[in-house]
């Protein structure tokens, strides 16, 4: 079946744009998950939904980030006011749901951003 | 805290045997996985380990977890060009369910 999609594959924007990143994650999947990953700072988690509970944005950078998930299912994560220290891959991931063996996360393929 | 802590770096050659070990902090853990990066590519997973099990075997791969010293590993056995990737190693968090990762340590095959 479908894995988790995600676009664009690559933005390229100038520094003090708006960008918007999108996940499609596995139909069915009731968690969804975003990750950062960069040379300085690893893989870092950056906010989780599930189902219609409240998001855990704990992992967030900053106030210019934040994202939301439309019907259960599509998310967007959106990055006000770029800065070259967000240039990254962006990751999403999809489980089934919070708990037990059946929360292991899927990835998608990521969007490289990369601010100028 | 929690923190997940690998080797950077391991080179072996063609038909070795690869051992790539991982530290975790979160005792409470409840699974813990092994995920490879290929170049360009996003992450896929290769395993997992569920917190009461101390070894899993699935084809070529053995995961070990000595959950006394907070220690797992991931054996690749006849480790072939095609291994050579980025592996994570991540623990779940018992609290949220994020994920946990490494660093990430690379195997470099040797023809």
């Amino acid at each position: 079946g479908a894995g988790v999609s995600q676009s664009p594959s690559n933005k390229v924007t100038e520094k003090g744009k708006d960008v918007e990143l999108r996940c499609d994650p596995i139909s069915g999947h009731t968690a969804l998950y975003w990750y950062r990953q960069s040379l300085g700072q690893g893989l870092e988690f950056l906010i989780y939904f599930q189902g219609n509970s409240a998001p855990d944005k704990s992992g967030l950078p900053s106030d210019r980030f934040s994202a939301e998930r439309t019907g259960g299912s599509v998310s967007t994560l959106t990055i006000q006011r770029t800065q070259q220290e967000d240039s990254a891959v962006y990751l999403c991931a999809s489980s089934f749901r919070r708990g037990g063996s059946k929360d292991t996360q899927y990835f998608g393929p990521g969007t490289r951003l990369t601010v100028l | 805290g929690e923190d997940v802590e690998q080797s950077l770096f391991l080179s072996v050659r063609e038909g070795d045997s690869s051992v790539i070990n991982c530290t975790y902090t979160d005792s409470s853990s409840t699974y813990l996985y092994w995920y490879k990066q290929e170049p360009g590519a996003g992450l896929q997973l290769l395993t997992y380990i569920f917190s009461n099990m101390d070894m899993k075997q699935d084809q070529r791969l053995t995961v070990l977890l000595n959950k006394k010293d907070k220690h797992l590993s991931l054996r690749i056995a006849d480790t072939q060009t095609g291994d050579s990737a980025i592996y994570f190693c991540a623990e779940k968090s018992s609290n949220t369910g994020k994920l946990i990762f490494g660093q990430g340590t690379t195997l470099q095959v040797k023809p």
